[in-house]
């Protein structure tokens, strides 16, 4: 069975600061990765994802994601945090194959912003 | 082009009511999936529908809970004789016929059982 692990529940950066969110899967194969962002009381929104190719991954919002194969990892990356990027952000991971479509994600990191 | 609608927003019931809710998905996705998110946790997979058909519910619990997603009309997702245990946020997406399995979420309903 597939799984995600996010393992920093929450993180605290300064505005302009660097971001990195750490994700790390478990599948058979090389799995369909995502990375989403939920503000408060919302939806879940889209940044970026990874089918094939390609191991960077360029997500909107200034978002990247690097896809680490012999590491399991598709980290999420910012050179320079805004305030507006507090929320929490989630790693999801899909199958690229048969009927199975459900995403499983991870819990999630809670990302807080200085001023 | 309107994103993936849910209603209601918010939902109140008592022990023992039935919550029905809506998921209209965007225009020209045919698949639908229901998460359910409970506090402080990422979310969780409940049930992947077509219109007609359950393809995939594994997630669904064994009691209580149904799906739908006729031909005309949004996708439903009935819980009834709710429990404190249902108060959650559920999450419904969609994602196109075919061409990848990206799956654009809605706004969410969130459920308070009293």
């Amino acid at each position: 069975a597939q799984s995600v692990t996010q393992p920093d529940i929450h993180i605290t950066v300064s505005e302009g600061a660097s971001l990195e969110l750490r994700c790390n899967y478990s599948y058979g194969a090389t799995p369909y990765l995502f990375w989403y962002v939920q503000s408060p009381g919302q939806g879940l929104q889209l940044l970026l994802k990874y089918f094939s190719g390609d191991t960077l991954v360029q997500g909107i919002k200034g978002f990247e994601a690097e896809f680490k194969r012999s590491q399991s990892s598709f980290n999420l990356r910012k050179p320079s945090v805004h305030w507006s990027d507090a929320a929490e952000y989630f790693c999801a991971v899909g199958s690229p194959s048969g009927s199975a479509r459900q995403l499983t994600f991870g819990s999630g990191t809670q990302l807080t912003v200085l001023p | 082009n309107a994103g993936v609608m849910q209603n209601p927003r918010h939902l109140v019931r008592r022990r023992g009511q039935e919550a029905r809710l809506r998921c209209s998905p965007m225009k020209g996705h045919s698949h639908v999936y229901w998460y359910r998110q409970l506090p402080e946790e990422g979310l969780k997979f409940m049930v992947y529908l077509q219109k007609e058909n359950i393809i995939d519910e594994s997630g669904m619990p064994k009691e209580r809970f149904s799906a739908e997603f006729p031909k005309e009309g949004p996708s439903i997702l009935r819980i009834q004789q709710v429990v404190r245990g249902d108060s959650a946020a559920y999450f419904c997406a969609s994602s196109p016929p075919s061409g990848g399995d990206t799956q654009y979420f809605g706004p969410g309903t969130r459920l308070t059982v009293l």
